[in-house]
Order: structure tokens, then C-alpha cells, then sequence
């Protein structure tokens, strides 16, 4: 069974510019959450998908977006990148259920220069 | 504010012992628990959870143990074994929840 796919693993940006980062999930699962992780903060929340709707969200900026198609790929986007923005950004997916583990991607590395 | 802790950085371990990772809470909120296990340049791959209704549970060398009004929970290991080395992350959950709170992680070290 394939696990959670990101794309792509590595991304190089400038202030200001905006990504697009994408996610898709293992086959079956319907909810999509995404976190960032930094060597201060670890890993945060930033904000869970469930049949194309947002249900959670995390305490990030507006500059943080997110969606999810009708097949539960998920993509997030990132406006005017700043550089504090670099970190490793983690999707998971799961079934969506209440107490059903999530189940993580390798990441997508994105550095802000 | 860092609602979910693990206070060791690290952890070193001989081949064949117990390793035994702890995770404390601050928000009895929580229901749902879980243990993360990271190698470097891989995402967390899900190792074990529990709920909060149990106090324990197993799954071959792995055994989660919950005490709820510690607040307290931890992951034990055994045996041991090297390629166990890796980052350890701890998470939590509200109910009806699907956000993760995530301790910042100790990195275990299971030396031959």
C-alpha cells in the first residue's frame, strides 16, 4: 500500500515569493492535516482537511492557505515568503476519524534565502 | 505554549536492554495518545497509541503505558536494538480533535 507522497522533497524560494507545496494522501484516507516543523519549535499544526472542508486550524498566519480536491490530494500554499517560512513541512493523512493514527509523508524541505 | 513534553533530549541504551521514553502533559483535555519514531531525512513513521478509556498498550516490543492523573505517559522498548536509534516523538490529541500536539522529541541511542 503507498504511503503519503509529498512533492517536491526540496524547494529553494526568496522573500516575497509565494509555493505551492502538494500532498497525496494513502489511498482511502479523506482527511489531510499539515505541520511544520523547525528545530525551535518543533512540530506545529497548521491545519487539517476532511472531504475538502478545513475542519481544524492552527495559529499560523492568513499567508498560510491550504486546500483539498474531490480525490483528497491536498496542496498548501505559502504567500510572501519570509525567511523565518523555512522549515520542513509534514503532511499526514489519515481516515478522519476520531482516535485513527496519522500517518506521515517524508516532507518537503523548503529554504527561504 | 508547549502543552505536550519530553524532558530528556536523549537517551543511550545497550542492545538487549529496556529503553524507556517519558511524555508529560499539561492539558487533561487530551484523549488520545501517541509515539512517533523519525529517522533523519524520513517523516515520522506512527509506532504506537492509546487511548484514554486504557493504561497500557502492546504491540510487540512496544508498550505504551498511560497515567492519567500524572499526566504521564510512557513508551517502553524490548529488546532493544540498534536499529531502533532514532528521534522519538510524543503526541496528543483533544477529543473529536485531529490536531497533533507534539513534544519536541528524545533521541534514542542504542549502542551494540
Amino acid at each position: 500500500k503507498a504511503g503519503v507522497t509529498q512533492t517536491p522533497r526540496y524547494l529553494i524560494k526568496t522573500r516575497g515569493q509565494q509555493v505551492t507545496l502538494s500532498c497525496s494522501p494513502i489511498s482511502g484516507h479523506r482527511s489531510v492535516s499539515w505541520y511544520q516543523q523547525t528545530p525551535g519549535q518543533g512540530l506545529q499544526f497548521l491545519f487539517e482537511y476532511f472531504s475538502e472542508t478545513q475542519r481544524n486550524k492552527g495559529n499560523f498566519p492568513g499567508r498560510f492557505s491550504g486546500r483539498q480536491f474531490s480525490n483528497s490530494r491536498s496542496e498548501m500554499n505559502v504567500s510572501t515568503l519570509e525567511l523565518g517560512d523555512s522549515a520542513l513541512y509534514l503532511c499526514a493523512s489519515s481516515l478522519g476519524e476520531s482516535n485513527q493514527p496519522q500517518h506521515f509523508g517524508d516532507g518537503t524541505r523548503l529554504s527561504i534565502l | 505554549d508547549q502543552q505536550v513534553k519530553q524532558n530528556s533530549p536523549s537517551l543511550s541504551v545497550q542492545e538487549g536492554r529496556i529503553s524507556i521514553l517519558n511524555c508529560d502533559y499539561t492539558n487533561s483535555m487530551f484523549d488520545y495518545f501517541l509515539w512517533y519514531k523519525k529517522y533523519p531525512a524520513e517523516g515520522p513513521t506512527f509506532l504506537i497509541s492509546i487511548s484514554s478509556i486504557k493504561d497500557k498498550n502492546e504491540d510487540g516490543r512496544f508498550t505504551v503505558f498511560l497515567n492519567k492523573s500524572a499526566k504521564h505517559l510512557s513508551l517502553h522498548i524490548v529488546p532493544s536494538q540498534p536499529g531502533d536509534s532514532a528521534v522519538y516523538f510524543c503526541a496528543a490529541s483533544r477529543p473529536s480533535g485531529y490536531a497533533l500536539n507534539f513534544g519536541k522529541g528524545t533521541s534514542l541511542l542504542v549502542t551494540p
